[in-house]
Formats: C-alpha cells, structure tokens, sequence
C-alpha cells in the first residue's frame, strides 16, 4: 500500500531548541495532518491542512502542506520538556477510501532540560 | 466529552485464548476506526465502519480477527484464537460528520488497549 516516509525518525534536542520534521510521498494528498502521541496514549491532532501550499499554526507549532501536495512539514519552536513524544503524519488521498489515512512511521522527540 | 473510550486497558491473556477488545465512539460520530501499532509496522488501519456497516476490512490480517458494531455507541475487536505476534496496542477512533480539523479527516483516537499474548 501507499507509503509516508517520515523523517527524522528520532530526534534528541536540548530545551528551548527548535524542531522541524517532514512527511513525503510519491503521491499526492488532499489532506495533511500531524497527530502527537504521549506515551501510553493515543494520537491526538495537532494541525489539519486541506490546501496545497496552506501554512497553519498552533501555539508553538507550525505546519504546511507542500505545494507539491507530496510533502508537508511541521516545526516546534523553542521545544519544551512537555513536547516529548512520538509526532505522526497522516495523509488522505484522492479518491481514496472515504476517512481512511494512512500513516508515517512517527518521528520520537527527545527533550533533554 | 468523554472522549473514545476503550476497554480494557491492557490484557494479557494466553496463547489460543479468545480476546475481545471494546469500544465507545464519541456520540454523534458516525466513522469508526479500529487500528493497530507496533514498533516494527507503526499504525495500521484493520477495520473501518462507517454508519455501523464495515466499509473496508482489508487490513484484518486473517480469520482470526472480526470487527462488529451492532449500534452507534458500541464496537467489538475479537481474535480468536489469539496468538503471540498478536501482541500490540489496538486503537479506536470515531469521526464526526463536517469539516474542520477534529470532524472531517480529524479522527479522535482512544487511549488504546495494550494487549499481550503469552
């Protein structure tokens, strides 16, 4: 089945560092979201983008859907302890099985204080 | 809200043993999702129902596995008999009509059951 390539898949950064992990495809999306996992939790959204080229923020995290419609990005400013854990992309294709996403491998966020 | 709420939270149970996994979606929605994750192949889709009435099960691994959803506030994931590679965490998600980032294509995720076949 298709495929999101997730990178890094891990990350180790020291407090108040900026963060910046991606999601490709050789595919096109008409959606992009990036959900964060807490350990022993489920995922839980973080941003939906719907639009090629759509630039969307929440709080300290910023996310685009690639021009391309292949790729979408996400970037957490001056990292905190509480941002620990696994972030997944998820992708909706065209004409794809209506809400079906498909899913990165996650990419694990280490914060040292 | 009280969110998806799944059931149990971990089980550990015996190889060949039958083992069903329960699940609430939030009220109102009308998707619902059954995943799994492990290390090894992250989070795979098994099942989804859409109006109580499965719409793709093609990622049920094999006979052993059957998803029902008899009404709009109840879904089941048994495996039987269980087996040792069965091991892993199995999420429920629901999805409310709409657009917006928690309803369309936002799915709310439960905290999963995290299952362990010995």
């Amino acid at each position: 089945g298709q495929q999101l390539n997730q990178s890094p898949q891990s990350m180790f950064i020291q407090e108040g560092e900026d963060v910046s992990m991606n999601c490709t495809s050789s595919s096109i999306f008409n959606t992009w979201l990036w959900y964060k996992q807490d350990p022993g939790e489920g995922p839980v959204l973080l941003i939906a983008l719907y639009k090629a080229g759509e630039l969307t923020s929440n709080g300290r995290l910023t996310a685009q859907f690639g021009i391309t419609r292949k790729d979408s990005f996400l970037n957490i400013s001056a990292s905190i302890p509480s941002d620990v854990g696994i972030y997944f992309c998820a992708g909706q294709q065209p004409g794809g099985s209506q809400g079906n996403l498909i899913f990165g491998k996650g990419t694990k966020l280490s914060v040292k204080p | 809200d009280a969110g998806v709420i799944q059931s149990p939270r971990h089980e550990v149970t015996e190889m060949g043993q039958e083992v069903t996994l329960r699940c609430k979606p939030i009220s109102g929605h009308n998707s619902l999702f059954w995943y799994r994750q492990t290390m090894m192949r992250g989070l795979e889709l098994l099942i989804y129902f859409n109006n109580n009435v499965p719409i793709d099960d093609s990622g049920m691994p094999e006979d052993r596995f059957s998803a029902k959803m008899p009404n709009a506030s109840f879904s089941t994931l048994k495996i039987q008999p269980s087996e040792p590679r069965d091991s892993a965490v199995y999420f429920c998600a629901s999805r409310g009509r709409g657009r917006g980032p928690n309803t369309l294509y936002g799915y709310t995720f439960g905290s999963g059951t995290r299952l362990t076949v010995v």
